[in-house]
């Protein structure tokens, strides 16, 4: 089935740093992933839409320059929380949709748990 | 606007069916979703109906989808302790493919 690989797992780090999440679909061409965020105990709030070579599409609310989101290429988006402070912390969950299809179902890399100290 | 609701928690005991139950709002959605996430992981996913689809089996998993009422229900037969998670409902929204998600609903199950 499809596979889709997000690293690292789990961040600690100090505020003020940047970390970059990868999201890779290992076995399918992913023209559209999705960044997802989840608070403890509540469900997914969506981040940003991104399409594989232009720019991410961003929720409301959600700030662009705090969230920098690259799609280079078909297999691999990136996230980068630029100078992440302790309200940061949080589940990221990354998703991607094949090629074949903009509305069959997507599928979900295991989450980065960002604890920012 | 879009909305997903689903009950937050769910007792069953081992052995017994466990019926989730969502409604959404969207009679537009193509596809809707079941995922599963257990305690500090990723989404799962288990299943999705089409929209065109009243029923879907596959194995201990059936998807009912009554499209008049916007009512999706996910029934878990033979519920095990392994079966115990955060279920979450999901719809598909705009040409994107984005997905709304419901709160998600907790199955305990209980030896």
């Amino acid at each position: 089935g499809a596979v889709v690989s997000q690293h690292p797992s789990r961040v600690i780090c100090k505020s003020g740093t940047s970390v970059k999440i990868e999201c890779r679909s290992l076995d399918f061409q992913a023209t559209t992933m999705f960044w997802y965020r989840q608070f403890p105990k509540q469900s997914l709030m969506l981040m940003a839409t991104s399409n594989e070579g232009s720019k991410a599409t961003y929720e409301q609310g959600v700030e662009k320059d705090k969230f920098l989101i690259n799609h280079a290429s078909l297999t691999l988006s990136t996230l980068t929380v630029t100078s992440a402070h302790p309200e940061d912390s949080s589940f990221y969950i990354c998703s991607a949709l094949g090629a074949q299809t903009s509305q069959g179902p997507q599928h979900f890399g295991d989450g980065t748990r960002l604890s920012i100290l | 606007g879009e909305d997903v609701e689903q009950s937050l928690f769910l007792s069953v005991r081992e052995g017994d069916s466990s019926v989730i139950n969502c409604t959404y709002t969207d009679s537009s959605s193509t596809y809707l979703y079941w995922y599963k996430q257990e305690p500090g992981a990723g989404l799962q996913l288990l299943t999705y109906i089409f929209s065109n689809m009243d029923m879907k089996q596959d194995q201990r998993l059936t998807v009912l989808l009554n499209k008049k009422d916007k009512h999706l229900s996910l029934r878990i037969a033979d519920t095990q302790t392994g079966d115990s998670a955060i279920y979450f409902c999901a719809e598909s929204m705009g040409s994107q493919g984005n997905l709304i998600f419901g709160k998600g609903t907790k199955l305990s199950v209980k030896p």
